[in-house]
């Protein structure tokens, strides 16, 4: 089972900032959060990812309490194409000396609207 | 051209019918994967793949096998299709060296088993 706790579902006006929370209330120290999104049926695509600290890049900033229990990712001003699922991630720790694997949930449908 | 590319994009086949979905990459990641995708589900792991010589089963691997031809190629088949096998696949590749567990996906094979 997926680590993570999303709403299913967000609305968000064109042009405003899209906030979209994620609870990872059992994370370990040593696991990354991590974003991915899918637009429509397309293959899931990285947005962003963190362990601690708050990450921002072209595409989003990500915002991780200092408990790391919960995160935010925030899109600063939504457009249309932002219209996608939203998936939160926890990275399994590394085991073997093999990489750990993203296990995906069921994400957030985020619409944004005109 | 896409980096990582998925052949058929579509496929409608028959109950008991041989299928094999294939994946090439461009990127020369080591590691591959597939997934499946049902709607409300988020994505579930079939198998993993970290080197040629390495093959590893994912959540869901019953009445699935793959082959991992070259770093390049990494096949699916399903040996005898049966309707719950009908989902959206998708193939991803990861960097190790790059350690932080991004995936970079496919984008996608829709298969429909009647």
């Amino acid at each position: 089972d997926a680590k993570t706790t999303q709403p299913p579902s967000m609305d968000c006006a064109e042009g405003r900032a899209a906030n979209l929370p994620c609870n990872h209330s059992t994370i370990s120290g040593n696991e990354y959060v991590y974003w991915y999104r899918q637009i429509h049926s397309q293959g899931p695509q990285y947005i962003i990812h963190g362990l601690k600290n708050n990450e921002t890049n072209e595409m989003a900033s990500l915002i991780i309490t200092e408990d790391r229990k919960s995160s935010t990712l925030i899109l600063p001003h939504a457009t249309l194409r932002d219209t996608a699922v939203y998936y939160c991630i926890v990275r399994p720790p590394l085991y073997g000396g093999s990489q750990g694997n993203l296990i995906f949930g069921k994400g957030t449908k985020l619409s944004v609207k005109p | 051209d896409a980096d990582v590319t998925q052949t058929p994009r579509n496929r409608i086949t028959k109950t008991g019918k041989r299928i094999m979905l294939e994946c090439s990459q461009t990127k020369g990641h080591d590691r591959m994967y597939w997934y499946r995708q049902d709607p409300g589900l988020g994505l579930r792991l079939i198998y993993y793949s970290f080197d040629v010589k390495d093959i590893n089963k994912g959540e869901i691997s019953d009445g699935y096998s793959v082959s991992r031809q070259a770093q390049a190629k990494f096949s699916l088949s399903l040996e005898s299709a049966i309707p719950n096998q009908t989902a959206l696949y998708f193939c991803a590749t990861s960097d190790p060296e790059r350690n932080t567990g991004e995936l970079f996906f496919g984008e996608g094979s829709r298969l429909t088993v009647l």
